[in-house]
């Protein structure tokens, strides 16, 4: 079935620090791949996503681009925030007849200090 | 209000009560999802409701049940739960599961649950 692999968390960085966030996947088909990220408090929400392979997704600085070839759709940011500090999810959607069936990851928390 | 709103924020109850969870959405969306959220799990998806009507259930013990009266809410009825379903549970809604292609969803913040 299709599956979702993310790096064990925690990772703690110092303000201005790079960031990665490995995310790998195992689907049939040509899944669109997200990242999702969790504040604090509040529910997920959308950070960016790309939907073939080669594209870029783009948000607040993050970026993830789509690997076919390494199944792979990492996180990066070149200069992370305090106010980055959240759990990200990576996630796939294999479309076709029915959207909106997300599979995740299993989060990663980051944490980071000024 | 905005957005998707789910109530009680928190809840415990015994293995014999009857309780349940309400998510309310207000962004014109018409497809609604149960996601449970455990630690050290993935995100788990139990239910997609489009239009009103159950499209996946994706084999969920039936002391879950799930109801969606319209397309602006969802209820998650629970009866004779186990210790092992103490988790947050994620409400959340996208446009409609035929059409939106965008893998959006948005998500509430959740319904903390204890079973004890």
């Amino acid at each position: 079935g299709d599956s979702v692999t993310q790096m064990e968390g925690p990772v703690t960085l110092s303000e201005e620090a790079f960031l990665t966030i490995n995310c790998t996947y195992t689907a049939t088909g040509y899944p669109s791949l997200f990242w999702y990220v969790q504040y604090p408090g509040e529910g997920l929400q959308l950070l960016l996503k790309a939907t073939k392979a080669d594209d870029k997704g783009s948000n607040k600085g993050f970026e993830a681009t789509y690997r076919k070839e390494t199944t792979s759709f990492h996180l990066e940011k070149g200069s992370v925030q305090v106010s980055d500090s959240a759990v990200y999810f990576c996630a796939l959607e294999v479309g076709g007849t029915s959207y909106g069936k997300l599979t995740f990851g299993q989060g990663t928390i980051l944490t980071v200090h000024p | 209000e905005t957005g998707v709103t789910q109530t009680p924020r928190h809840l415990v109850m015994g293995m014999t009560n009857k309780k349940s969870l309400k998510c309310e959405q207000h962004l014109g969306h018409n497809a609604m999802y149960w996601y449970k959220q455990s630690a050290k799990k993935p995100l788990e998806l139990m239910f997609v409701y489009n239009f009103k009507e159950q499209t996946e259930n994706n084999s969920v013990p039936s002391r879950f049940s799930p109801e969606c009266p319209n397309s602006s809410h969802l209820f998650l009825h629970l009866h004779t739960l186990q210790p092992e379903d103490s988790a947050l549970y994620l409400c959340a809604s996208s446009q409609d599961v035929w059409r939106d292609k965008t893998g959006e969803l948005f998500f509430g913040e959740g319904s903390r649950l204890t079973v004890l």
